[in-house]
This record gives C-alpha cells, structure tokens and sequence, in this order.
C-alpha cells in the first residue's frame, strides 16, 4: 500500500459544476497537507496548504483535512474550462519542510 | 520573473551520456528539493539541501546521480551514463524551510 493515494480519474465534470477531489493515507504522522494544480508539460502550483485538521477556503476552492479518517478533499465550486488539470495531493510530517509525499494526481476536465 | 527557474525546458540523449540540469530558486528561499515525475504519477523525492549542504537522498539517486548546491544558490543535478528508465520529467522547488514548496516548470529527459 502506497503511503498517498488517490484516484487518477479521469473526471469529467460541465461547467458550472462543483468539483470533490480526494486523498487518503496511510501515515498519521502527516499534520501538513497540501493542493497543486499541473497543467500538461509544466510544473505543479501551489494551490492549497493546509495545517493539522479543518477546512480552508480560498476563493472557488476549499480544502478539508480528517486526521481521524485519514482523508483530505479538494472542492472546486462553479468549475471552469480553465481548471482542466491534473490536480496532486501532497503531505508531509515535518514543520521544517523535508520531502513531500504525492499522489498519483487526479485528472480533471471541465466541458464548456 | 521571481520564481523557480530550471534549464533546459527539454533535454534529448543517447543512452550512456552525461547529462547535467540547472536550477536557480527563488532568491530568499534556502530549502531546494529535487524530484522525478515519469507519466502518470505524482513526483517523486529525489534529494534537498538546506542552504549549500545535501540534507536527505532517496534511495532513487542511484550512484550515477549526484546533485551539488556549490554556494547556496543554484543547483544542479547531473545523471552519469543515462539509460532509458531515466526519461522523466525532473523537477525543482524551494521553500523557505516550511512545508510548502514552490516548483520550477521542469526539465524533461529524453534518452533514446
């Protein structure tokens, strides 16, 4: 079992729509949880960093983190052609920044 | 532009040659991370320093992988006798040192 999961798709969804992504794991000692975004042949952005458990909201996009479940969403609200990516989870345990712990990613397309 | 920086966009070789990849951070950041993405999956750890010294290595920098930070700054990561399992799309990012990383667009490997 791989310590990140998360279901590669592909999600298709029109526009307009609200969007859930998710992610569980395996390692309870990640308290730092994180979004990017990756467009095709670029390199992953920075969406979302959340600490520990709850939600934050940001715009179109929510993140929600459940330590007891061991399980983190993404929610994308009134979804655009332009949010067509791949979408990553990344986790980490430790405040000082060592390496991050991804998903797979999940692929997202938004029909107009 | 102040983000990560990494040359070249697109690197294409014959199996068994040298290959080296630069990459400038952002300017204030000391943490600088390096990772692999081959299709479909998310990016995998490679190795980080902290400032000039290399803190961590994966146990996927096999010996032909050797990855400097001379002053602190830049980086580059050279792969010696490239075989074809290296194609992948390597990729850069910085921190400054807290859990949240901020990637370069990536260089992709090409080995024929």
């Amino acid at each position: 079992q791989k310590e990140v999961e998360q279901d590669p798709g592909p999600l298709s969804v029109p526009e307009g729509a609200i969007v859930s992504l998710n992610c569980t794991y395996s390692n309870s000692a990640f308290q730092y949880f994180m979004w990017y975004r990756q467009y095709s042949r670029k390199g992953p952005e920075l969406l979302m960093y959340t600490y520990s458990s709850g939600n934050k909201e940001d715009g179109r996009f929510t993140a929600q983190v459940d330590k007891s479940s061991k399980y983190i969403s993404l929610f994308i609200r009134d979804s655009q052609p332009s949010d067509s990516a791949t979408y990553l989870c990344a986790m980490s345990a430790d405040q000082a920044g060592t390496a991050l712990i991804f998903g797979k990613g999940t692929t997202l397309s938004v029909s107009s | 532009d102040t983000g990560v920086s990494q040359n070249p966009r697109h690197k294409i070789t014959k199996r068994g040659q040298n290959v080296t990849f630069r990459c400038d951070p952002i300017s204030e950041h000391n943490r600088l991370y390096w990772y692999r993405q081959t299709l479909g999956q998310g990016p995998e750890f490679l190795t980080y320093f902290q400032n000039e010294a290399q803190l961590e290595k994966s146990r996927l920098l096999s010996d032909r992988f050797s990855a400097e930070r001379p002053k602190g700054s830049f980086s580059t990561l050279e792969i010696q006798r490239t075989e074809q399992g290296d194609s992948a799309m390597y990729l850069c990012a910085s921190s400054p040192g807290l859990p949240d990383q901020y990637f370069g667009a990536g260089t992709r490997l090409s080995v024929l």
